[in-house]
């Protein structure tokens, strides 16, 4: 299977506790996206990466969250001090540089109690 | 702010029955419209897009209808199936954006035998 891959598949966590969550995209895609989806709702975009450079940040990613993408290949994405509020799936995306497709991968669902 | 409004929330349809869901956005700036099928428990998976210099696309049972200066745009269903049942989300694409997608909030969809 050559689609998106994330790990792991869902995690339970206390509040306070630090998480982070690892995305595989699509090996020749040089674009990652992250993206969190709460109950009910549409994805919401939280950044993205072109290669290993992180190009944009939306304002739903506060300090206590941090993306990587060192090599530009995987990417992780780490909470600090988890809330409820943070309480979600997290999906990852990659695609090809420019108006490409994204394809996404399963996502990773918290829950933080 | 919301840029994008979905209806209906949900819709149960019979099978081989046609199946509506619109979208209407504000901004004019956007260049791709993909629609989105989601199954519980997986990711978002690219069911069809359009880009703006067209008012149709059909791909097998799928139909989208875009109309640009009502700021609309629907994915039809023709033949609706037990196995279409799903959450349908439409998508926008910023020009310039950065192929970052902002989410409708969602169709659930039930066809019923």
């Amino acid at each position: 299977d050559t689609g998106v891959s994330q790990d792991p598949r869902h995690k339970i966590t206390k509040r306070g506790q630090n998480v982070t969550f690892r995305c595989d995209p699509i090996s020749e895609h040089n674009r990652l996206y992250w993206y969190r989806q709460t109950l009910g709702q549409g994805p919401e975009f939280l950044t993205y990466f072109q290669n290993e450079a992180q190009l944009e940040k939306s304002r739903l990613l506060s300090d206590r969250f941090s993306a990587e993408r060192p090599k530009g290949s995987f990417s992780t994405l780490e909470i600090q001090r988890t809330e409820q509020g943070d309480s979600a799936m997290y999906l990852c995306a990659s695609s090809l540089e420019g108006p490409h497709e994204q394809y996404f991968g399963p996502g990773t669902r918290l829950t933080v109690t | 702010q919301q840029q994008v409004k979905q209806s209906p929330q949900s819709l149960i349809v019979q099978k081989g029955g046609i199946s509506i869901i619109n979208c209407a956005y504000e901004n004019t700036a956007f260049d791709y419209f993909p629609w989105y099928q989601q199954f519980p428990g997986k990711g978002p998976a690219l069911l069809i897009a359009i880009r703006p210099d067209v008012s149709e696309k059909k791909e097998g049972r799928f139909t989208i209808s875009f109309n640009k200066s009502a700021k609309q745009f629907s994915l039809h269903i023709m033949d609706s199936q037990p196995g279409d049942s799903a959450t349908y989300f439409c998508a926008l694409r910023l020009t310039g954006g950065g192929n970052k997608l902002t989410f409708g909030t969602g169709t659930q969809l039930k066809v019923e035998l």
